[in-house]
């Protein structure tokens, strides 16, 4: 059981450059979200989404874009990557869209960027 | 919109210590309430939640936390510190509009 994978684990770009981190779950969860993770900061929400078709932002979204064409997939991409977006970013999912269901994380994403 | 808030971002208790890890939250609204634990390299994995019903939740590895509506309160607590527990502690709380907000962490050192 795979539960959610997260590629790739470590990252480095250029100022300037594209790239999407890729998020997959094989749980059949309906609900998926994208967070960023910086010292002292705890982890705060980019986007989410209760299904496919559906996404929304959160606290954090500038800067990123997601797309849900699937249950199991949901990509976060960076169009134009800034310093400020060196993080390690984290793809969770829960079973329900009710938010007393837990979240399922993956391992994480380490992005460098220069 | 919710916040979270987690007093002390480093706390070092002895191993067979009483473990007391603090968060407060605040909410209009009954929340749902959550902490998860990570250690390093790994994603977050959830110890315990609070949703309804009774106030006192127990969790994994000998976690249980207290939900007090009055003090807007849940705080961690472990009887006896082990040195796996050493790891990174968050409170998270969510309401009823699909988004969860976690506090900024505590980072629990054991000390043999």
């Amino acid at each position: 059981n795979a539960g959610v994978t997260q590629t790739p684990k470590f990252q480095v770009l250029k100022t300037g450059q594209s790239m999407t981190l890729q998020c997959a779950q094989d749980m059949n969860h309906e609900y998926m979200s994208w967070y960023r993770q910086d010292p002292g900061m705890g982890l705060r929400l980019i986007h989410y989404s209760v299904g496919a078709g559906i996404t929304d932002q959160g606290e954090v979204p500038n800067g990123y874009n997601v797309s849900r064409s699937t249950t199991e997939d949901f990509p976060l991409r960076l169009l134009s990557a800034a310093p400020s977006q060196t993080s390690v970013y984290f793809c969770a999912s829960s079973g329900g869209v009710a938010t007393n269901e837990k979240l399922f994380f993956g391992s994480g994403t380490q992005l460098s960027v220069l | 919109a919710q916040s979270v808030t987690q007093l002390g971002s480093h706390v070092s208790v002895s191993e067979g210590a009483l473990v007391l890890l603090r968060c407060n939250y605040s909410s209009s609204v009954p929340p749902y309430l959550f902490w998860y634990v990570q250690y390093p390299n790994q994603g977050l994995q959830l110890l315990l939640k609070y949703t309804t019903g009774a106030t006192l939740v127990k969790g994994i590895n000998g976690f249980e936390a207290e939900f007090k509506k009055s003090e807007t309160s849940f705080h961690l607590t472990k009887p006896s510190a082990h040195m796996s527990d050493a790891a990174e502690y968050f409170c998270a709380v969510s309401d009823t509009g699909n988004q969860f907000y976690f506090g900024t962490g505590t980072s629990l050192t054991v000390i043999p």
